[in-house]
């Protein structure tokens, strides 16, 4: 099984800041993989598939980048909506989801 | 407009048999590469995708989770049911239905999700 490791697991940054979060995998997956936000309570919410193409609707200040084992999703501008957990998760090999990062207000 | 709605027991004992129903709308499942999955989230835990059938009938299992997991779909109901044995308290999760519209995609679309507990 493809294990997907999210770094750091808790971030903590203010509004109009740029922030990264990182996943790595276990083994080569492409482009295969994708980003979710998810806040208390909620399904979480598609951001980006295929490593870097944003899901309609999502705004710009979203984006995602990387092939093979090493992924980023990039937050500029960080909004107050943008607060919430990031979770990456990969469908080259059957599906597998990272352990999730919180982003938290600074 | 796609739409999923998950569906079944709220609570279930230990040992029982759960069977959820995922019934969804705006796609069919008789659609080339479309297919439907069963996720799950422990309350302040991570997402595990449980198994997910495609359009021709093929279907992917958890690998833990294989042996205690049935997923079938009824094309002409718009459903995908999803059936796990031998429930236990370590099951308690919110489940949800989830949807890609080819495979090349991520979990586009999702229900709400259905909170399951188990006990006795």
């Amino acid at each position: 099984d493809i294990q997907l490791t999210q770094s750091p697991s808790t971030l903590s940054a203010s509004a109009g800041d740029r922030v990264t979060i990182t996943c790595r995998a276990s083994q080569s997956i492409s482009t295969w993989l994708a980003w979710y936000q998810q806040k208390p309570g909620k399904a979480p919410k598609p951001l980006i598939h295929k490593a870097s193409s944003l899901e309609s609707g999502v705004p710009s200040r979203f984006s995602g980048s990387g092939s093979g084992t090493e992924f980023t999703l990039t937050i500029s501008n960080l909004q107050p909506d943008d607060f919430a957990t990031y979770y990456c998760q990969q469908y080259n090999s059957y599906f597998s989801f990272g352990g999730g990062t919180k982003v938290e207000i600074k | 407009q796609i739409t999923l709605k998950e569906s079944g027991p709220t609570l279930v004992k230990p040992t029982q048999t759960l069977t959820l129903t995922c019934t969804f709308s705006g796609f069919s499942l008789s659609t080339s590469g479309v297919s439907v999955g069963w996720i799950r989230q422990p309350p302040g835990k991570a997402l595990e995708c449980l198994a997910l059938i495609y359009w021709d009938d093929d279907k992917r299992y958890s690998t833990s989770l294989r042996s205690r997991l049935t997923i079938t779909k009824d094309t002409s109901k718009n459903q995908v049911v999803l059936t796990m044995t031998n429930m236990d308290p370590v099951d308690t999760a919110t489940y949800y239905c989830t949807h890609r519209r080819e495979t090349a995609d991520g979990f586009a679309y999702w229900g709400q999700g259905t909170l399951v507990a188990v006990s006795s």
